[in-house]
């Protein structure tokens, strides 16, 4: 079955400066990929997401990469501000009739002020 | 719309006792899924419904864990005894399955379970 690695399990930044969480997938079948935000306390909410088909998606200071070849994709923060303090997840599914994903580890995102 | 809400938020219970939670999905989608996360690990996969039908329980760990949806709305996950390893938080999502179209989910805010 699928396998998602996610590094680095912690990450502080400096307010401003840009964040990088990577994440491998072992299925080379997998097609989607979603990263969540879960603030504390909060439910993990959709931030950005890319399909097979494409190999980099933007949205505002948010963009995440694919490389298939390699089975790694990686989310980007630029211009970082506290309130993206958060846990990050990746994930990795199979597109089927409604499908379950298999998530990263999560990465522990703090921005400093 | 209303999103997709779970009770209690927060449920702390002895070793042997049982549990109930519930999700209640945003309306009209048919894909309830349940996943929980464990002393800061990953989300993993507990089960899917579609509509009131199981189409992959193969995350549920064990046998003292019973989940249902009649009627294809709203869904209950039961403990049934619990154990100190089930403590952690359970999260319910649901989706509304177009093909090729909004793969995402939508998450509830979770309940947090301690076992003690």
């Amino acid at each position: 079955g699928e396998n998602v690695e996610q590094h680095p399990s912690t990450l502080s930044v400096q307010e401003g400066d840009s964040a990088v969480i990577k994440c491998t997938y072992s299925d080379s079948a997998s097609n989607y990929f979603p990263w969540y935000k879960q603030e504390l306390g909060k439910r993990p909410q959709l931030i950005i997401d890319i399909r097979s088909n494409v190999g980099e998606k933007k949205d505002q200071r948010i963009a995440v990469t694919l490389n298939k070849t390699a089975k790694h994709f990686s989310l980007h923060i630029t211009e970082t501000q506290p309130e993206d303090s958060a846990v990050y997840f990746c994930a990795a599914s199979i597109y089927n009739y409604g499908q379950n994903f298999v998530f990263g580890p999560g990465t522990r995102l703090s921005v400093l002020p | 719309e209303a999103g997709v809400t779970q009770f209690p938020s927060h449920s702390v219970i002895e070793k042997g006792q049982t549990v109930t939670l519930r999700c209640d999905p945003i309306s009209g989608h048919d894909n309830l899924y349940w996943y929980r996360r464990v002393m800061g690990k990953e989300i993993k996969f507990l089960l899917h419904f579609v509509k009131e039908s199981k189409q992959d329980e193969s995350g549920m760990p064990n046998n003292r864990f019973l989940a249902e949806r009649t009627g294809g709305t709203y869904s209950t996950l039961k403990v049934q005894p619990a154990e100190l390893e089930d403590s952690g938080v359970y999260f319910c999502a649901s989706s509304q399955d177009r093909a090729g179209q909004d793969y995402g989910y939508t998450f509830g805010s979770g309940t947090r379970l301690t076992v003690v």
